[in-house]
């Protein structure tokens, strides 16, 4: 079945630990995105890419790095997580721009 | 930056009421989207608008995109049980870098059977 895939499901990580969030699109989407979820206060954008080769940063993205050396792969890196980061982070791919965006099952990261 | 705001943050109805949620932005957006997530789950598309004063409709919902371009709301009549979740907008504001979808904070919806 063609989707978004995200892994892990749920992660319990250090602090001061480094970690790669997985997120893989099958459906040949030129757009990807990375959001955290935090309560109250909704999605909010962390790195985007608009294509295979390109990132930028969204509104919340210190702490955090992204790459995108192909289509299907949007990784996002921790560095050095801090319990701030705790939250539950959803991958979204989207054809183009300005199209309907297609979220992952997210990944539940609890930093202690 | 762009700012999308959401109200009311929480909503409990009673089965067979109505229910509205508003969304606000700061700017002047190309086009808004709206989501539903569902407790536990992730954020699913329902529909997007993108003409000044546009109405659409599914079913028991319906979508408002304001003649400024900078508020929508979505409505549903009649609510049932299976509507429960949390509602998001989601701003698009057109810049040269590409799309940059913006949030609201979502509104909650609980429906009492």
């Amino acid at each position: 079945i063609a989707g978004i895939t995200q892994a892990p499901t749920s992660q319990i990580l250090a602090a001061g630990r480094r970690m790669t969030l997985r997120c893989t699109q099958d459906m040949r989407h030129n757009a990807m995105y990375w959001y955290r979820q935090d309560l109250g206060l909704g999605l909010r954008l962390i790195h985007y890419s608009n294509t295979a080769g390109t990132t930028g940063k969204g509104e919340v993205p210190d702490g955090y790095s992204v790459s995108r050396a192909n289509t299907d792969d949007f990784p996002l890196t921790l560095a050095s997580a801090v319990p701030s980061q705790t939250s539950v982070y959803f991958c979204a791919s989207s054809d183009s721009i300005h199209t309907e965006a297609f979220f992952g099952q997210g990944t539940r990261l609890t930093v202690v | 930056g762009q700012q999308v705001m959401q109200i009311p943050q929480y909503q409990h109805v009673q089965e067979g009421e109505d229910f509205t949620t508003y969304c606000n932005s700061s700017t002047t957006l190309s086009n808004i989207q709206w989501y539903k997530q569902r407790p536990g789950g992730h954020p699913v598309f329902l529909i997007q608008l993108v003409k000044s004063g546009e109405v659409k409709k599914q079913k028991r919902l319906t979508f408002q995109f304001g003649e400024a371009k900078k508020n929508s709301s979505l409505h549903i009549t009649a609510t049932q049980t299976t509507d429960v979740g949390t509602y998001f907008c989601a701003g698009d504001e057109w810049e040269t870098s590409g799309s940059r979808l913006t949030f609201g904070e979502g509104t909650q919806l609980t429906v009492n059977p």
